[in-house]
C-alpha cells in the first residue's frame, strides 16, 4: 500500500535559517506528491504540489522536487520566518486511492 | 466564498451521548471526507464520498456513520461517544478523487469525551 514518512518534530530554527523537511514515499503506482500547511488552529491548507517525477513545486518561498529515483519530496526554504512556524504535512495522490498523509513535521521559528 | 464549513468548533460529550458533526461545501465539489488529527498519528481518514448517495470507509470508520444526501452536506455521527473518539475532526473536500485534485479543509472540531 501507500505510505509517506516525514522527519520527526519538532525542527526549531532562528528567523533566516534554511529549512530542509525530509519526505520520502511508497507507493504502487505514479502518485502526486503535496505539502499541506496547518498553522496555529486552523485547518490544513495546500502549499505546493508536485504531478509528476522532476516537477518542481513552488509558493510562498517554499519549494520541493519530486524525485522518483530516490522516492522523496523534501520541503526547502532559504530563509524562514517567524510566520513560518506551522506544521508540515507531506502527502501522496495516486489513482483510484485516497490522499495518504504523513504524520506532520511541527516548525517553529525564533525571532 | 465560504469554502468548507464545520460547526461545531468545541463539544464535550459524555461517554455514550450520540451526536453529529456538521459539514457543508459551496463550491459544487463532489468529494467530501472526513479526517481525525491525533498527536503523533498525523491525520486518518474515517469516510469519504464520491458523490451524492455514494459513501466509503476509510482507515478508521468504527464507531462513525455517514450520509451524504446532497452535494452540500456531509454530517459525520457518533452513535455512543467513547473517549478513545476524543481528537480534532477535520472535514475536507475536492471537485473529484482525481490525484492531481487540491484539498480544501474547514477549521476543525475539537471533540472531548469525557
Amino acid at each position: 500500500g501507500n505510505s509517506v514518512t516525514q522527519m520527526e518534530g519538532p525542527v526549531t530554527l532562528s528567523e533566516e535559517a534554511f529549512l530542509t523537511i525530509n519526505c520520502t514515499y511508497t507507493a504502487t503506482g505514479y502518485p502526486s506528491l503535496f505539502w499541506y500547511v496547518q498553522y496555529p488552529g486552523e485547518g490544513l491548507q495546500l502549499l505546493l504540489k508536485a504531478t509528476k517525477a522532476d516537477d518542481k513545486g513552488s509558493n510562498k518561498g517554499f519549494e520541493a522536487t519530486y524525485r522518483k529515483e530516490t522516492t522523496s519530496f523534501h520541503l526547502e526554504k532559504g530563509s524562514v520566518q517567524v510566520s513560518d512556524s506551522a506544521v508540515y504535512f507531506c502527502a501522496l495522490s495516486d489513482l483510484g486511492s485516497t490522499l495518504t498523509f504523513g504524520k506532520g513535521t511541527m516548525l517553529l521559528v525564533s525571532p | 466564498n465560504a469554502g468548507v464549513t464545520q460547526t461545531p468548533k468545541f463539544q464535550v460529550l459524555k461517554t455514550g451521548q450520540s451526536m453529529t458533526l456538521q459539514c457543508a461545501q459551496d463550491m459544487n465539489h463532489e468529494y467530501m471526507s472526513w479526517y481525525r488529527q491525533d498527536p503523533g498519528m498525523g491525520l486518518r481518514l474515517i469516510h469519504y464520498s464520491v458523490g451524492a448517495g455514494i459513501t466509503d470507509q476509510g482507515e478508521v470508520p468504527n464507531g462513525y456513520n455517514v450520509s451524504r444526501s446532497t452535494t452540500e452536506d456531509f454530517p459525520l455521527r457518533l452513535l455512543s461517544a467513547a473517549p478513545s473518539q476524543t481528537s480534532v475532526y477535520f472535514c475536507a473536500s475536492s471537485y473529484s478523487q482525481g490525484k492531481n485534485e487540491k484539498l480544501f479543509f474547514g477549521s476543525g472540531t475539537q471533540l472531548s469525551v469525557l
